[in-house]
């Protein structure tokens, strides 16, 4: 099944534990992106990949970091969590970034 | 930052009645995509449309793209319980680094009552 898989769907951390979301997609896919959704700010991108080590920062960049060693991968790290991190995040990819995206089904932190 | 702005945010009906949505931008998009987005769920594809006056139709869904590539628009015709979500616009930039950028309207929760 062509799919994008997130993990871990749920998790709670402490304010500056480093962590990173795992993000692996199944399609061959050139893009993969990155999002955070918050109530009333909708969905904003944080970070996207055209292909292989190739990154660009989205709209809210800060305090995150983003890695595309292999085409199916692309995890999202948090080096420093802060409790302004706490949001249900979201990764996706495409043929092309026009295309349309096949999203994750989410992940959900909180960072106390 | 582009600004896609989404109307209503809100849209409560009863089961038949038709709706559209509305996303506003002053910024061209080379595509605009509209999702559908599941409580606890990922946003899922509706539809693309990249040239300016498109129209897709899916089943009762019609999607038109504006002639300038600034807006676009989602009609529902006769609405169903099971069309009940939130209804998302994105639009992606035309082009170079930024061809991977996206950006998303606010939303819209749309309620069909039975």
């Amino acid at each position: 099944e062509a799919q994008v898989t997130q993990n871990p769907r749920y998790l709670i951390t402490v304010t500056g534990k480093k962590l990173t979301v795992t993000c692996s997609q199944n399609m061959n896919h050139e893009y993969m992106s990155w999002y955070r959704q918050d109530p009333g700010l909708g969905l904003r991108q944080i970070y996207y990949s055209m292909n292989v080590e190739v990154t660009d920062k989205g709209d809210v960049p800060e305090g995150y970091k983003v890695s595309r060693k292999e085409k199916r991968n692309f995890p999202l790290i948090l080096e420093s969590p802060s409790p302004n991190q706490t949001s249900l995040y979201f990764c996706a990819s495409s043929w092309g970034g026009g295309l349309g995206y096949t999203f994750g089904s989410g992940t959900r932190l909180t960072v106390v | 930052t582009q600004l896609l702005e989404q109307s209503p945010q809100f849209l409560s009906i009863q089961e038949g009645e038709n709706l559209t949505v509305y996303c506003n931008s002053s910024s061209v998009f080379s595509s605009l995509q509209w999702y559908r987005q599941e409580p606890g769920e990922g946003p899922v594809l509706l539809v693309t449309v990249v040239t300016g006056g498109e129209v897709k139709k899916l089943k009762r869904l019609t999607f038109q793209f504006g002639d300038a590539r600034k807006d676009s628009s989602l009609h529902i015709t006769a609405a169903q319980p099971g069309d009940t979500g939130l209804y998302l616009c994105a639009g992606a930039k035309a082009g170079g680094t930024s061809y991977g950028k996206l950006t998303f309207g606010q939303g819209t929760i749309l309620t069909v009552h039975p």
